[in-house]
């Protein structure tokens, strides 16, 4: 079965930029969108990326997507980091072979 | 501006069946462009996507729960309904319904959800 695999926590200064990725375990994660949500403490899940690299309106520019086919793999790339970005992130896509909705296991994002 | 909002009981027994209930307000669940989905969330954990609907009753279900779980939809309220049968202490968490949207084409690779509601935490224990 298809799996994303996200590292577990990343961390980095404001004003900063940071890259979490999300690698998919088999087949070609091209083949399917990526999409990123983020979710603060307490709150549900708001998408930030849909479509591989499309921004939802009302996203910020600070926040784009992208994907590697080379690493099988999708990044989120947040610049200019703010406090507020503090949150878990999940990349999400579609396992074709079984129609089935795959979530990564989530990063949790430090602004320290 | 579509909302979404879970109801239903906070605590289950286990071997019971959990029933949630979502309600569309400021749009209409028949759409032809949406499905409409649940995702849980186990404390502390990730987000595990349990199953969809469309307006017309067609579903799709994670293949490792499809055997406990059925998803229905009542149009004439705007709802959509979750049961999950034999629950135990591990299917505790959050649960949430959304808008599933899709591209060109329904039920293909290019799929996400927005807008979520705001979670129902559902508790197994005796």
């Amino acid at each position: 079965n298809f799996m994303l695999t996200q590292p577990h926590s990343v961390s980095e200064s404001p004003g900063k930029t940071v890259t979490i990725s999300c690698t998919g375990s088999s087949g070609s994660i091209a083949s399917n969108y990526v999409q990123w949500y983020q979710q603060r403490p307490g709150s549900a899940p708001t998408t930030v990326i849909y479509e591989d690299n499309q921004r939802p309106s009302g996203v910020p520019d600070r926040f784009s997507g992208s994907i590697d086919s080379s690493s099988n793999s999708a990044s989120l790339t947040i610049s200019g980091l703010k406090t507020e970005d503090e949150a878990d992130y999940y990349c999400q896509s579609y396992d074709g072979s079984n129609q089935n909705v795959v979530f990564g296991g989530g990063t949790k994002l430090t602004v320290l | 501006q579509l909302q979404l909002q879970e109801s239903g009981p906070g605590l289950v027994k286990p071997s019971e069946t959990l029933s949630l209930t979502c309600t569309v307000s400021g749009g209409s669940i028949s759409s032809s462009s949406y499905y409409w989905g649940w995702i849980r969330q186990p404390p502390g954990k990730g987000l595990e996507w349990i199953g969809s609907i469309y307006y017309s009753g067609s579903t799709y279900y994670n293949p490792s729960l499809k055997s406990r779980v059925t998803i229905s939809v009542d149009t004439s309220k705007n709802q959509f309904s979750l049961k999950l049968s034999s629950v135990t202490a591990a299917d505790t968490a959050v649960y949430y319904c959304a808008r599933q949207n899709f591209g060109l084409l329904l039920w293909s690779g290019n799929n996400w959800f927005d807008p979520w509601g705001q979670g129902t935490l559902v508790t197994v224990s005796s």
